[in-house]
Parts: C-alpha cells; structure tokens; sequence
C-alpha cells in the first residue's frame, strides 16, 4: 500500500538554528514527490517537485533532497516567518491520486 | 497571479442539509480535486476530474457527489451532511498529467455540521 510518513510531528526551533524535516515514502514507481508549505487557515501552497533520486532544489532558506526511500526538508537558518505546518506528498505510477503525509508543523521562536 | 477560488472560508449547516461547495479555477487546468484535511489524519481525496463531466472517486467518496459541468468549476455536493462531515475541504488544480506538477490549491472551506 503506498504510505507517505512524516516526522517529526512537531519541531521547535530557535532562529537562526538550521534543521531537516523528513519523509519517508512507500510508492509504486515514483512520478514525483512534492513538498508544500500550509500556513494556518489556508490551502497548501506549492514549493517543490522532486523526480528522482539525487535531485536537490533549493528556495530562499529551503532545501529539498530525494532519496529512494526518503526526502528532506532543510532550513537553513530559519526565521519565524518560517512558521507554518510543511506537507510532502508522493504521487506513483498508480494513476492520478497523490498521497500526502500528516505534515510536520515547525515553529521558529525569535 | 493563477488562482483556485473557492466560494466559502466559513459554512456552518445543519445535519441533513444538501450543501453545495464552489471552486473555479482561471489556469484552464484540465485535473481538478477536492480533499477533506482533519487533524492528525492529512489531506484525503474524495473525487477527482480530468476533464468536464468525467469524474472518479478517491479514497473517501461515500456521502460525496461532484459536478464538472465546466472546465473551470469543479462542485462538491454534501448530500445529507452530518456532524462527522466537519472539516476543512480544500479545492486543486494540475495541468495535465497530475504525476510532474504540484496542485494549485485554494484557500479552503471549513464546513462545520451541528
């Protein structure tokens, strides 16, 4: 069954202290593992698509990384604005459903 | 700036009420979905459609119907809703084949059922 995991649940830091959010995901023939960022009260808004193993991308203080089993989400130096529940989604050869994790909610004290 | 609207942020109905919630999409995106979010238990699908009037079901489809009778609007019907229907639904959209680009979401709909 394909499964999408994320952990930690939740992740405390102080700014400026650089971190790795992580997914773990279980899919039949991977088409591409995204990662979205979701502010309290809205939808989720897109950062990333990662296609295959080795790939990095890189926004602002953000860094995603693929593995065959894992991707990562690191923060380099956060800031509060930083704040926010960060969701990874995996979408394989299945059809058109993308599974998505219960998200990591991260929270940058100043 | 490519848009998901959807129609509410805030309903609040009754149980057994026949509620109807609105997403347009302005990206002429051919895939368009709606998700339940619940706490704990993530993002699940409920229908998806790619293209006008084709429909399928996702995970979740029982107390569910969906309209696509334009490219643009994509309709979630709650038949007869009930108190565990309360959540935030959240409407998206992809270009062609789902699997290479990330959805476009909207701002949500928090339905509560009393």
């Amino acid at each position: 069954e394909d499964q999408v995991t994320q952990s930690p649940e939740a992740l405390r830091l102080q700014e400026g202290e650089s971190s790795s959010l992580n997914c773990s995901y279980t899919v039949s023939g991977l088409r591409g593992l995204f990662w979205y960022r979701q502010d309290p009260g809205k939808g989720p808004e897109f950062l990333f698509t990662l296609y295959s193993a080795g790939e990095e991308k890189e926004k602002e203080r953000l860094k995603a990384t693929l593995t065959k089993k894992e991707s990562f989400l690191h923060i380099t130096a956060p800031k509060p604005e930083d704040s926010a529940t960060y969701l990874c989604a995996a979408q394989g050869t299945g059809g058109f459903k993308t599974i998505f994790g219960a998200g990591t909610r991260l929270f940058v004290k100043a | 700036d490519v848009k998901v609207t959807q129609s509410s942020r805030y309903l609040v109905k009754r149980t057994g009420e026949k509620v109807f919630l609105e997403c347009v999409q302005d990206m002429d995106h051919e895939n368009m979905f709606w998700y339940r979010q619940d706490p704990g238990l993530g993002l699940r699908l409920i229908y998806f459609s790619y293209d006008v009037k084709m429909k399928e079901k996702g995970d979740i489809p029982e107390g569910y119907s969906v309209s696509r009778e334009k490219k643009e609007r994509f309709s979630l019907i709650l038949e007869s809703a009930s108190t565990n229907q309360t959540s935030m639904y959240l409407c998206a959209s992809t270009p062609g084949t789902g699997g290479y680009y990330g959805y476009t979401f909207g701002s949500g709909t928090r339905l509560t059922v009393v």
